[in-house]
């Protein structure tokens, strides 16, 4: 069964970075069939994808065009896990933000995470 | 404003047939199969349909998905005070790059 466990800090000052991580039991973040995405929620913007990494021999990302030229995610294959960088932020980034795994639909969901961007 | 168009609400009685519309075009739903989830208070989205109309293993087959050029349907039958909750509708969007695209999510309500 596939878990995925968030962490990070659940308030971001304005203009600085939000990162989060995602742990994953039971597969592997460079697993060659499955892709791991970040998705937030809003009640302003709804569900919004944010982007994903993914191992088909070599590693992807692939990124929103909302947040392209602020977001980085990256994987940590030694801890199994992967992470969202979200630079520059604004109060308009505030949210739950998930982690899950695809492809083709998110089967799996991390607990989400609430992000506060306040000064 | 998401880029799937879904009614903010839709309400029945138990033991209804109740349908939720989520309209798209053809760049997402016209070209690729529609995602239902369903969404309870303070919890992660839970996936109920893929594909369009494959139910994952543990979801009762009252729940029902289909799609017609740029719409998707999702049905539930048998209507249950537990099947209150937001349903969101998804679908990957071939344009610029590609990205998954959201419905803005309707509220269920069981009277």
């Amino acid at each position: 069964q596939v878990q995925l466990r968030q962490s990070g800090p659940g308030l971001v000052k304005p203009s600085q970075t939000l990162s989060l991580t995602c742990a994953i039991s039971g597969d592997s973040v460079s697993s060659n069939s499955a892709t791991w995405n970040w998705v937030r929620q809003s009640p302003s913007r709804g569900l919004e994808w944010l982007g994903r990494t993914y191992y088909r021999s070599k590693w992807y990302q692939h990124y929103a065009v909302s947040v392209k030229s602020r977001v980085t995610i990256n994987p940590d294959t030694s801890k199994n896990q992967f992470s969202l960088q979200l630079n520059s932020v604004t109060p308009e980034d505030t949210a739950v933000y998930y982690c899950a795994r695809g492809p083709g639909s998110f089967a799996y969901w991390g607990q989400g995470i609430l992000v506060t961007v306040s000064s | 404003q998401s880029v799937l168009t879904q009614p903010p609400s839709a309400s029945g009685t138990p033991g209804q047939r109740v349908t939720i519309s989520c309209s798209g075009s053809s760049s997402n739903i016209g070209r690729n199969t529609v995602v239902w989830y369903q969404q309870l208070p303070g919890t992660a989205p839970k996936l109920l349909i893929y594909n369009t109309d494959q139910r994952p293993s543990g979801v009762p087959d009252r729940f029902s998905g289909s799609k017609s050029g740029t719409s998707g349907s999702l049905a539930i039958s048998g209507l249950q005070s537990e099947d209150e909750a937001d349903y969101y509708c998804a679908a990957w969007d071939d344009s610029l790059k590609g990205f998954w695209v959201f419905g803005g999510g309707t509220k269920l309500t069981v009277l």
